[in-house]
């Protein structure tokens, strides 16, 4: 069982829409959860993450975390052309091993 | 944010051959660097975790003698492929993070394509 599992799409919404990026994880241990942005032939720079559990908004964003089901959600309000890349997320305990989802193509069509 | 520069963006070359890799911090000192490889539709694997002045730390089923990093100094990280062969083709990625800085804080370079012919 892979320790991280995301939904590769590809996602193709129009503008405006409501975008929800999920990943799923094995260890109940992992306690840091990061949803990172990569546009194409750039690294992955990262969005936002969350320590342990809860939700976190950063404007258009917001990370959700659910622990009891291991479950991790980005919801994405009022997408924008700009939003269009690869969304990954990345778990981890806390040491410097963090593993990355395979990554979710997202487009927003104007 | 903080700035990491990897070089080159991509390379081409013959099976057999060295291919270096470069990873500089800009604007701060990375103690620790980090290197990472993805295949096609596979997650980012990290292969390995140097600290300045310190031997790397690879993680299981990265074969050191092929991929030797080097970390010399505290803007500096060097991945070198040793006699590469098509299956080592993949992009390759680093990321850098300061002394004292929690395990968000890494910033990634803009990863290396390479392709072994």
């Amino acid at each position: 069982q892979k320790e991280v599992e995301q939904d590769p799409g590809p996602l193709s919404v129009p503008e405006g829409a409501i975008v929800s990026l999920n990943c799923t994880y094995s260890n109940s241990a992992f306690q840091y959860f990061m949803w990172y942005r990569q546009y194409s032939r750039k690294g992955p720079e990262l969005l936002m993450y969350t320590y342990s559990s809860g939700n976190k908004e950063d404007g258009r964003f917001t990370a959700q975390v659910d622990k009891s089901s291991k479950y991790i959600s980005l919801f994405i309000r009022d997408s924008q052309p700009s939003d269009s890349a690869t969304y990954l997320c990345a778990i981890g305990a806390g040491g410097n091993q963090f593993y990355f989802g395979t990554g979710t193509s997202l487009t927003v069509i104007p | 944010g903080a700035v990491v520069s990897q070089h080159p963006s991509w390379v081409i070359c013959k099976s057999g051959t060295s291919v270096k890799i470069e990873c500089r911090s800009l604007d701060f000192q990375a103690t620790t660097m980090f290197w990472y490889r993805q295949f096609p539709k596979q997650s980012l694997m990290l292969m390995a975790t140097s600290n300045e002045g310190s031997k790397a730390t690879y993680e299981q089923g990265v074969e050191k003698d092929k991929f030797l990093i080097n970390h010399a100094s505290l803007t500096l990280s060097t991945l070198t492929v040793t006699s590469a062969h098509p299956e080592d083709s993949s992009f390759y990625i680093c990321s850098a993070r300061a002394g004292g800085r929690g395990p968000t804080e890494a910033f990634f370079g803009q990863g290396t394509r390479l392709t072994v012919v």
